[in-house]
């Protein structure tokens, strides 16, 4: 039982370039999101999905995009990444239409903008 | 602006005692609220949770406490063992929307 797969757990970049943090969930879950950890600011939302297809902005989106072509692949990509995008991503999902259904995480991707 | 706080970023609580963490709010839309634990180098798994039409909720050694009225909640853990150690966060969710809110995190150590 997978759950939520992220890759890669570890990422070093240089300011300028893109990448993309991939997450995939085998629960069939319609809601999935990204979370960006930092100290002292907790968890904060970047981008959800209550759907394949739809996407919203959460939180802190700038300088972040996503896609949902499948239920089970919700990628987020840094366009052009800075300094301040130096952070733990996570990746989560629940049954969005049972409200009371927890988010279940995966083990997130450490990423380093130098 | 924080909606959901956290002001105690660690605790450190002996074996065998009462952790208690707590958590406030602002948003009066919030209606369920949960508590995530976070080992290192490991994603939040969900312990408990409560909805707003409750005052309490336990599971085993972890009880979770309401107080709408002064949107305060509280994560009560006895008996504390080391393996509790970790982070906690608080997160609160406001109707249909099935996003979540986070705090800060609460350190929580607890010593033999």
């Amino acid at each position: 039982n997978a759950g939520v797969t992220q890759t890669p757990k570890f990422q070093v970049l240089k300011t300028g370039q893109s990448m993309t943090l991939q997450c995939a969930q085998d629960m069939n879950h319609e809601y999935m999101s990204w979370y960006r950890q930092d100290p002292g600011m907790g968890l904060r939302l970047i981008h959800y999905s209550v759907g394949a297809g739809i996407t919203d902005q959460g939180e802190v989106p700038n300088g972040y995009n996503v896609s949902r072509s499948t239920t089970e692949d919700f990628p987020l990509r840094l366009l052009s990444a800075a300094p301040s995008q130096t952070s733990v991503y996570f990746c989560a999902s629940s049954y969005g239409s049972n409200r009371n259904s927890p988010l279940h995480f995966g083990n997130g991707t450490r990423l380093t903008v130098t | 602006d924080q909606q959901v706080k956290q002001n105690s970023p660690s605790l450190s609580v002996q074996e065998g005692r009462i952790s208690i963490l707590n958590c406030d709010y602002t948003n009066s839309m919030f209606d369920y609220f949960l508590w995530y634990k976070k080992y290192p180098a490991e994603g939040p798994t969900f312990l408990i949770s409560i909805s707003s039409i409750k005052d309490k909720n336990e599971d085993g050694r972890f009880t979770v406490f309401l107080n709408k009225s002064a949107k305060h909640l509280s994560l009560h853990i006895v008996p504390s063992q080391p393996g509790d150690s970790a982070v906690y966060f608080c997160a609160a969710r406001a109707g249909t929307a099935s996003k979540l809110t986070f705090g800060t995190g609460t350190r929580l150590q607890v010593t033999l």
